[in-house]
């Protein structure tokens, strides 16, 4: 079956701009979650959906990035006024149920972005 | 706060020899363990898991791994590495809210 997907796959972007990048679950995942891999920092934690509500957004660097999932399903990142130290792995994972028990998270391919 | 700890950042053996990747953690209750591998241009990939039970658990591709309530670590272990296991590993917790905290990732290199 189909796995988790993002788009795009790579992303080369000005400084100063805004960027979205775009992650489709897989389907009856009611999970999600985003996840930055950048080589100061490894892979960290930025936010988390149950459904389309995100209980935790401690992750979230700083105030230019936000996050929305509708429909239960397909997710947006959005980054504005993007700086270099943004650059990095945008990692997107899914799971079927996020209220119990830690279940297996199922990655995506990721979208590399790139701030010049 | 929940971490992970991998001492080594790149181990390099020989196709065929064994292979033991070191993880150490740090969390208040019983964690919830992991093992996922990065292989160049591909998605991060699950390997194993420890929830509860017992503390010798297996995964795919051979690997396996030990919980050790007593030395908060989870080595992860294969006895006969193949070419194909040259990848990026990670060690990770899981923590409240079900985030993952990922360790700094251990690079397997294998010689031929």
């Amino acid at each position: 079956g189909a796995g988790v997907s993002q788009s795009p796959s790579n992303k080369v972007t000005e400084k100063g701009k805004d960027v979205e990048l775009r992650c489709d679950p897989i389907s009856g995942h009611t999970a999600l979650y985003w996840y930055r891999q950048s080589l100061g920092q490894g892979l960290e934690f930025l936010i988390y959906f149950q459904g389309n509500s995100a209980p935790d957004k401690s992750g979230l660097p700083s105030d230019r990035f936000s996050a929305e999932r509708t429909g239960g399903s397909v997710s947006t990142l959005t980054i504005q006024r993007t700086q270099q130290e943004d650059s990095a792995v945008y990692l997107c994972a899914s799971s079927l149920d996020g209220t119990s028990a830690i279940g297996e998270q199922y990655f995506g391919p990721g979208t590399r972005l790139t701030v010049t | 706060a929940q971490s992970v700890t991998q001492p080594d950042i790149h181990i390099t053996v020989s196709e065929g020899a064994s292979l033991e990747l070191r993880c150490n953690y740090s969390y208040g209750a019983t964690p919830y363990l992991f093992w996922y591998v990065q292989s160049p241009g591909q998605g991060l990939q699950l390997l194993l898991k420890y929830f509860s039970g017992d503390t010798l658990v297996q995964g795919i591709k051979g690997f396996e791994a030990e919980f050790k309530r007593s030395q908060s670590s989870f080595n992860l272990r294969k006895p006969s590495v193949h070419w194909s296991d040259a990848a990026e590993y990670f060690c990770v917790v899981g923590a409240w809210a079900q985030k993952l905290v990922f360790g700094q990732g251990t690079r397997l290199t294998i010689n031929p």
